[in-house]
């Protein structure tokens, strides 16, 4: 089974750091471009970042640019998320997503269950 | 970077259909995906490409385009159905993804 797990999610104050971690299993994970998506308490979806299969590209939303670092490690099979300067408005489910590859086109087809991250004093 | 535009609400009648939008804010070639999010849970793709269907997603769903508005619709929802739908596409220039602000699909 295809699958994605995330971890690293917790309670921490405004300004403070969290590393969250995704682990794949059931597919060859350095073929994939994979995403960060997080979504606050009743909002929708928001895209945060995503990576090139081979590491050599990252793009990320202007929210979390220079706060924000994405990486992975294909030896591992894991994905992370290095969160900096982190602010109340970074508090939401983090997901990992894999996206794969169409005609011209991107779709995220493996979905974690997500990571809580919570900010506040 | 583009922007993808749904309503926010719809309903529908048990059995009967239902047509969500997702509007961008530029004209140009681009295909959608699209997720449902039921409560308390993760999103699932639901289509993708021009009307495709993973494996496991009944065939109620599909998908269709028109100039620069994508649309999902469910023939003959079920309650079950009953979820929030978002789309979203790549922007091929950035390597960006947006997704709209999601659409609630409550079956009567």
């Amino acid at each position: 089974e295809e699958q994605l797990v995330e971890s690293g999610g917790g309670f921490v104050q405004p300004g403070g750091s969290l590393r969250l971690s995704c682990a794949a299993s059931g597919f060859t994970f350095s073929r994939y471009w994979i995403s960060w998506v997080r979504q606050a308490p009743g909002k929708g979806l928001e895209w945060v970042a995503n990576i090139k299969r081979d590491g050599g590209e990252e793009y990320y939303v202007d929210s979390v640019k220079g706060r924000f670092t994405i990486s992975r490690d294909n030896a591992k099979d894991s994905l992370y998320l290095q969160m900096n300067n982190l602010r109340a408005e970074d508090t939401a489910i983090y997901y990992c997503v894999r996206e794969s590859p169409g005609s011209y086109y991107y779709y995220m087809d493996v979905w974690g269950k997500g990571t809580t991250v919570t900010v506040s004093s | 970077s583009s922007e993808l535009t749904q309503d926010p609400a719809v309903s529908v009648a048990l059995g009967q259909t239902v047509t969500i939008t997702c509007q961008r804010d530029r004209l140009s070639t681009f295909f959608v995906s699209w997720y449902q999010q039921r409560p308390g849970q993760a999103p699932i793709l639901v289509i993708y490409g021009r009307n495709d269907r993973p494996s496991g997603i009944p065939d109620r769903f599909s998908g269709s385009r028109s100039g620069n508005t994508a649309s999902l619709t469910i023939t003959g929802a079920q309650a079950e159905d009953e979820a929030d739908y978002y789309c979203s596409s790549r922007d091929s220039s950035y390597n960006h993804n947006v997704f709209g602000s999601g659409t609630k699909v409550t079956v009567l």
